[in-house]
């Protein structure tokens, strides 16, 4: 069963910086290319980024909000995704999921619980 | 950037009854790269549909959807008291390439 569990979520103030991990289990993690999404409270989803595996070059790509501020690594040997958050603005609040994407990188097919990230003086 | 328009804002419907949800892109949608979710208060989005068309692993086949280039539609037949729920339309560009999602559609009870 695939299962992926976010971790790391917190208060931090505007500024500040903080690392999100997304554990997964239940599939070959090294082969995955992987998205982190998040949903402000109350709002709806926002695409953050995506990681590719390995084998096409573990490059990632970023939406405009986020670029320069956020990078997305991987560890392979642990199975682990990380979401690097620094200089954290209050428009960052919001749910964190980490997806497992499928079908050329269209579609999140399998979701985290989300953690929840909260930026506030 | 295409930009996702869903329709309408909130659904009022009662079990049994057919749910359709509308999804509207400012361009065409490369290769039909389309996918719908569905999301319950307090938990993650679940893929329904990719491909436009295609529904994902353990999905119901009342679950279906269909359209191209720039409008989509999802189709929820006989409603049952769990598809009460938020749905989200999300398109893939890959020219850019990035993930957008439409504002979401509120399937709620009448």
């Amino acid at each position: 069963e695939v299962q992926l569990v976010e971790s790391g979520g917190d208060l931090v103030k505007p500024g500040g910086s903080l690392r999100l991990s997304c554990a997964a289990s239940g599939f070959t993690f090294s082969t995955v290319w992987m998205s982190w999404v998040r949903q402000p409270p109350g709002k709806g989803l926002e695409w953050v980024g995506r990681i590719r595996s390995k084998a096409a070059g573990a490059t990632a790509d970023y939406a405009a909000p986020v670029k320069g501020r956020f990078t997305i690594s991987r560890d392979d040997s642990t199975n682990t995704l990380y979401l690097q958050m620094n200089s954290l603005k209050t428009e960052d609040t919001a749910v964190y999921y980490c997806t497992t994407t499928f079908h050329s990188d269209s579609a999140g097919s399998n979701w985290g619980q989300g953690t929840l990230v909260t930026v506030s003086s | 950037e295409i930009a996702l328009t869903q329709s309408p804002g909130t659904l009022s419907l009662s079990p049994g009854e057919r749910a359709t949800l509308s999804c509207r892109a400012s361009q065409s949608v490369t290769s039909n790269y389309l996918a719908w979710y569905q999301q319950k208060p307090g938990q993650a989005p679940r893929l329904l549909i990719y491909a436009a068309s295609r529904r994902a692993s353990g999905i119901p086949d009342r679950f279906s959807g269909s359209g191209s280039g720039t409008d989509f539609t999802l189709t929820i037949n006989r409603l049952e008291p769990e598809d009460f729920a938020m749905y989200y339309c999300q398109q893939f560009d890959n020219s850019v390439p990035t993930w957008t999602f439409g504002q979401g559609t509120k399937v709620e009870i009448k």
